[in-house]
């Protein structure tokens, strides 16, 4: 079966500290893709990055980092020195084939506080 | 706004009425998925589409519910009967024929009360 697992439901961190959040997923299929979107108070989704099962290089962008690795079936993501635009809802998701179209499943999501 | 459009942003509806969400997909993007988000859920898949043709339907609930995406205009999901178990943000994604895996393109979803 097809899972992906936030085990954080909140996380409040003070400005400037960093903070990871974590990612479990399961799959049996070999070619699958892993995901991040934002959800800024606001309520829109903002994809983040995008990631294949057979690219396990780590990624920076700015202040976000991502840490793939296909051992422990995790996609954990790092943002360092946080701010309090980074509040947000995190969720994390799994693209895999099914029946000749690509399915997603979600995550339930962590829920980021960055204090000021 | 070259991004995926939905409306209403918000809306209330009453127990029994008829809700239609209306979701216009990026320009280019011929695939269209809806998903919905119960409060402090994650999203679940319900419904995706290609133009005149519904491709999977597997989360859709089985009754009450219904989707289409005509050769012209927007995508419309329409739930019929509203109860308040229906309240929720429901969201529409759209993606270019080479599939969902390059990424979906969120819109900024419709949140529907019923009350």
């Amino acid at each position: 079966a097809q899972k992906v697992t936030q085990a954080q439901t909140e996380i409040s961190v003070v400005e400037k500290e960093d903070v990871t959040l974590d990612c479990v997923y399961e799959t049996r299929d070999t070619t699958y893709y892993l995901f991040w979107y934002k959800q800024p108070p606001s309520g829109e989704l903002v994809f983040l990055i995008r990631r294949n099962s057979f690219d396990e290089q780590n990624e920076i962008s700015g202040r976000y980092s991502w840490n793939f690795q296909k051992s422990t079936s995790s996609f954990n993501f790092t943002i360092t020195a946080s701010q309090v635009v980074d509040s947000a809802v995190y969720f994390c998701a799994l693209s895999f084939e099914a029946s000749g179209t690509y399915k997603y499943i979600f995550g339930t999501g962590t829920r980021l506080k960055v204090l000021a | 706004n070259a991004g995926v459009m939905q409306n209403p942003r918000h809306l209330v509806r009453r127990r029994g009425q008829e809700a239609r969400l209306r979701c216009s997909p990026m320009k280019g993007h011929s695939h269209v998925y809806w998903y919905r988000q119960l409060p402090e859920e994650g999203l679940k898949f319900m419904v995706y589409l290609q133009k005149e043709n519904i491709i999977d339907e597997s989360g859709m609930p089985k009754e009450r519910f219904s989707a289409e995406f005509p050769k012209e205009g927007p995508s419309i999901l329409r739930i019929q009967q509203v109860v308040r178990g229906d309240s929720a943000a429901y969201f529409c994604a759209s993606s270019l024929p080479q599939g969902a895996h390059y990424g979906y393109t969120f819109g900024s979803g419709t949140r529907l009360t019923v009350v």
